[in-house]
Parts: C-alpha cells; sequence; structure tokens
C-alpha cells in the first residue's frame, strides 16, 4: 500500500539556522499536505502542492513537490523558538480518498 | 461553528472492556478519518469515510470499527481494549481533496 517516508525524526537546530524535511512516497500522490503540530496540540494545516514541480512561499517557509509529485520538501529560514513543533508532510492518493501521514520531524529551536 | 468535535478529551480503560471514542463535525463535509498517534510512527490511518453510509479501512484497522449514518458524525468502536490502543486519537474532517482539519484528540491508556 501507499507508503509516506520523512527525514529526518528529529532536528535540533541554534535559532537563526535553518531547518529542512524530506518526504518521499511510494506511490505518485494528487496532492501533498504540510502540518505542523505544536507540543500537546493537533495537527494544523499549513500548505497543499498540487502541480508537478510547484514551489510555495510562506514568509520564511517554503515548499516543494517534486517534479514527478512523489517527494516534497519544506524548508525554514532562520528558524525562531515559535517554529518548534513537529512538521508533517501527507500525501493524498489519486483517488481523492485518505491521506497517509509521514513519521514526521520534530523541531527543537534553541533561543 | 464548533469544527471537529471529540469526546472524551481523556479515557483510562481496562483490558478487555469497549468503548466508543465520539467524533463531529459541523462543516458539512464528504470526509472524515480517525487517526492514532504514537511517539515516533507519526499519524496512522485506522478507518475513513467518504460519506454518509461509506467506510473503508486504512493502515491499522485492526480492533476498531467505524460507522458513518449521518454527514456529521464518525464514532470510532473499541470492541476489546488491549494495551496496544493505548495512544492519542484524532478525528479529523475534509472536503474532497481538501485540507483536514483535526479534533482537539482523545488520549487513551488502556491497562
Amino acid at each position: 500500500g501507499q507508503q509516506v517516508m520523512q527525514i529526518p525524526q528529529y532536528q535540533h537546530v541554534q535559532e537563526g539556522e535553518d531547518f529542512t524535511t524530506y518526504c518521499n512516497s511510494s506511490t505518485t500522490l494528487s496532492n501533498i499536505q504540510w502540518y505542523k503540530q505544536r507540543p500537546g496540540g493537533h495537527p494544523v494545516f499549513l500548505i497543499q502542492l498540487v502541480k508537478s514541480g510547484e514551489v510555495k512561499k510562506q514568509k520564511r517557509l517554503t515548499f516543494q513537490f517534486g517534479e514527478a509529485k512523489k517527494n516534497s520538501s519544506l524548508h525554514i529560514t532562520a528558524t525562531q523558538t515559535t517554529d518548534v513543533g513537529t512538521y508533517f508532510c501527507a500525501g493524498q492518493d489519486n483517488q481523492g480518498g485518505k491521506l497517509i501521514f509521514g513519521q514526521g520531524t520534530e523541531l527543537s529551536v534553541k533561543p | 461553528n464548533a469544527g471537529v468535535t471529540q469526546t472524551p478529551k481523556f479515557q483510562v480503560l481496562k483490558t478487555g472492556q469497549s468503548m466508543t471514542l465520539q467524533c463531529a463535525q459541523d462543516m458539512n463535509h464528504e470526509y472524515m478519518s480517525w487517526y492514532r498517534q504514537d511517539p515516533g510512527m507519526g499519524l496512522r490511518l485506522i478507518h475513513y469515510s467518504v460519506g454518509a453510509g461509506i467506510t473503508d479501512q486504512g493502515e491499522v484497522p485492526n480492533g476498531y470499527n467505524v460507522s458513518r449514518s449521518t454527514t456529521e458524525d464518525f464514532p470510532l468502536r473499541l470492541l476489546s481494549a488491549a494495551p496496544s490502543q493505548t495512544s492519542v486519537y484524532f478525528c479529523a474532517s475534509s472536503g474532497r481533496g481538501d485540507t483536514q482539519y483535526f479534533g482537539p484528540g482523545t488520549r487513551l491508556t488502556v491497562l
């Protein structure tokens, strides 16, 4: 079945450093979504990528969707302590039904 | 507009007991899903539904039942609780191919 792998599992950075998490799917996706979960909270939607090769930016966050629609990345420039949390990618298959999540990358930022 | 609501917030069960986790949404979403979250495992899909009367299995369906008699409600039933089902359970809803809105979660402990 469809699998979504995400690396790294943990990332510890100094405030101001950059951060990247990578996501790979075993199958071609119709879209990929990114979520952020703060400690003790629930996942909150960040963005959805639909087109092959798509790049979207939200302030210091840059999201990319691969040309083959099987991989994606999230890059944060100059991390801040407010970026702390776990970032999940989630891939939706071509049937538009179930959403399969990666294992998440837990980001900690040292001030 | 309450979004996605889940009850209870916390529950402790003994091995072999059964219970139902409640989930409701007031956004008229077609899609509803149940996930469990365990440390290092990310969010794993248990069951999902693409509309009233339609349900399907996710990645880890064993030990759980669901039904979708109305658009608003999607209860998750644990038939005979086991310690391996200790987890945080999230319900989510979405429109077709759209972002998922998560409930606040139910923290379940099985002794």
